[in-house]
């Protein structure tokens, strides 16, 4: 099957500082590429929708400049954590969008990201 | 609106007995359903999906979902647990919205394999 993955796989990070998680599609062309927030024990939430060579869609109470994503390419998606706080410690995990396999969206493995 | 709901955030059943993991959707439209698994700190793996064709779907690892229109539902069953199926297990439905389609998460199912 198709093959999302993400770099990387964990994260410890100091307050403050920025982090940036790379998410491709290995086998396939995604135009559309996903990242999903996960706490501890919960189900996975949207965060954003990113489209190949436009701006990313950002759902409601996601702040767009803490939360950078940039999708140059057909295999790549970029999801930039700024100024990070602890409270943005968490498992966040991108999927990617086959159009050409009924638009099935296939998921990263995860990072997990630790602020300090 | 669109919504998932699975009905039990955990089961627990014996290796060798019948796994059944239950899930309702709420949708204006026809929905894609899906079941994805997690096992701890991995991502998603896409065990079966429904698009509007059969509707008994049959997925990886011996499991299969039933689509019943009449009941909204879309249960994810398996004859024979095995310890390798302990993990995560969400119900996902996809709606449709402008240019992208989007998807929502139930709030998933935690299966327990026990000898």
């Amino acid at each position: 099957g198709a093959v999302v993955s993400q770099h990387p796989s964990r994260v410890i990070c100091k307050s403050g500082t920025s982090v940036k998680i790379e998410c491709r599609s290995l086998d396939f062309q995604a135009t559309t590429m996903f990242w999903y927030r996960q706490f501890p024990k919960q189900s996975l939430m949207l965060m954003a929708t990113s489209n190949e060579g436009s701006k990313a869609t950002y759902e409601q109470g996601v702040e767009k400049d803490k939360f950078l994503i940039n999708h140059a390419s057909l295999t790549l998606s970029t999801l930039t954590v700024t100024s990070a706080h602890p409270e943005d410690s968490s498992f966040y995990i991108c999927s990617a969008r086959d159009s050409g396999a009924g638009e099935t969206q296939y998921f990263g493995p995860g990072t997990r990201l630790l602020v300090l | 609106a669109q919504s998932v709901t699975q009905l039990d955030s955990h089961v627990s059943v014996s290796e060798g007995t019948p796994v059944l993991l239950r899930c309702n959707y709420s949708s204006s439209y026809s929905p894609s359903l899906f079941w994805y698994v997690q096992h701890p700190n991995k991502g998603l793996q896409l065990l079966l999906k429904y698009t509007s064709a059969a509707t008994l779907v049959k997925g990886i690892n011996g499991f299969e979902a039933e689509f019943k229109k009449s009941e909204t539902s879309f249960h994810l069953t398996k004859p024979s647990a095995h310890m390798s199926d302990a993990a995560e297990y969400f119900c996902v439905v996809r709606w449709n919205t402008g240019t992208a389609s989007k998807l929502t998460f139930g709030t998933g199912t935690r299966l327990q394999v026990t000898l």
